[in-house]
């Protein structure tokens, strides 16, 4: 069973400020996702990484493999990044290919 | 972009109820998945579906849990005999091969029994 642990659990941040939240896993995985979810709810899909590194307008993901580690972070951050982030994994081998989620990091960004 | 549909938005049921939370999955995917997120956990696994039948659960899918996919384009999730602790935000979600390509995500139904 693979533990996903996120750090830190809250965050705020000035609007300009960048901002790393980052991720551990338990056991090896064939991808991790990061994910975002704003109040309401709805969950939408940031980045897929197996390995490496990538980046999407101010937003960047970074994955170690070795480490079991992986980190988001956000360029310039703007009061509309506000919302919940969340590191989501997904298994290796067999039919594990459902998500394991973290517990997700609140992101506050102030004007 | 293809979306996923979830139908209700918002469901309130007394406890005992059955109620039928209901998606539209992304046509050409072959994976659905239910997932749950009680008010201010962690989201969790419940089902996984393929080729018309479960290919994964978790503990917390039990016998008062079922799922169909009835006519080729919805996909429901039951619940038999509704209890308090089932009060949760349901998210449906479908992906192609095994989730290779990444997962997409519905709205979610957020269901509340009292």
């Amino acid at each position: 069973k693979n533990e996903v642990e996120q750090s830190p659990q809250n965050l705020t941040a000035q609007e300009g400020e960048f901002i790393t939240i980052n991720c551990s896993y338990s056991v090896g995985i064939s991808a991790l996702h990061w994910l975002q979810q704003h109040p309401g709810g709805g969950i939408v899909s940031l980045f897929m990484l197996s390995s490496g590194k990538k980046k999407h307008g101010r937003l960047i993901a970074t994955i170690n493999i070795q480490e079991k580690h992986s980190s988001l972070h956000i360029t310039a951050s703007h009061p509309r990044d506000s919302a919940v982030y969340i590191c989501a994994v997904r298994g290796s081998g067999g039919s594990n290919y459902k998500l394991t989620f973290g517990k997700g990091t609140l992101l506050t960004v102030n004007p | 972009e293809p979306e996923v549909t979830q139908t209700p938005s918002h469901q309130v049921t007394q406890m005992g109820q059955e109620v039928i939370l209901r998606c539209v999955p992304i046509s050409n995917h072959l994976y659905f998945y239910w997932y749950r997120q009680i008010l201010g956990q962690k989201v969790e696994f419940l089902v996984s579906f393929y080729n018309n039948e479960i290919s994964e659960k978790s503990e917390i899918f039990d016998d008062q849990f079922s799922v169909e996919r009835p006519d080729g384009s919805n996909f429901t999730l039951k619940i038999r005999s509704t209890k308090l602790e089932d009060s949760a935000m349901y998210f449906c979600a479908s992906s192609g091969w095994q989730g290779a390509n990444g997962y997409t995500f519905g709205s979610g139904t957020r269901l509340t029994v009292v």
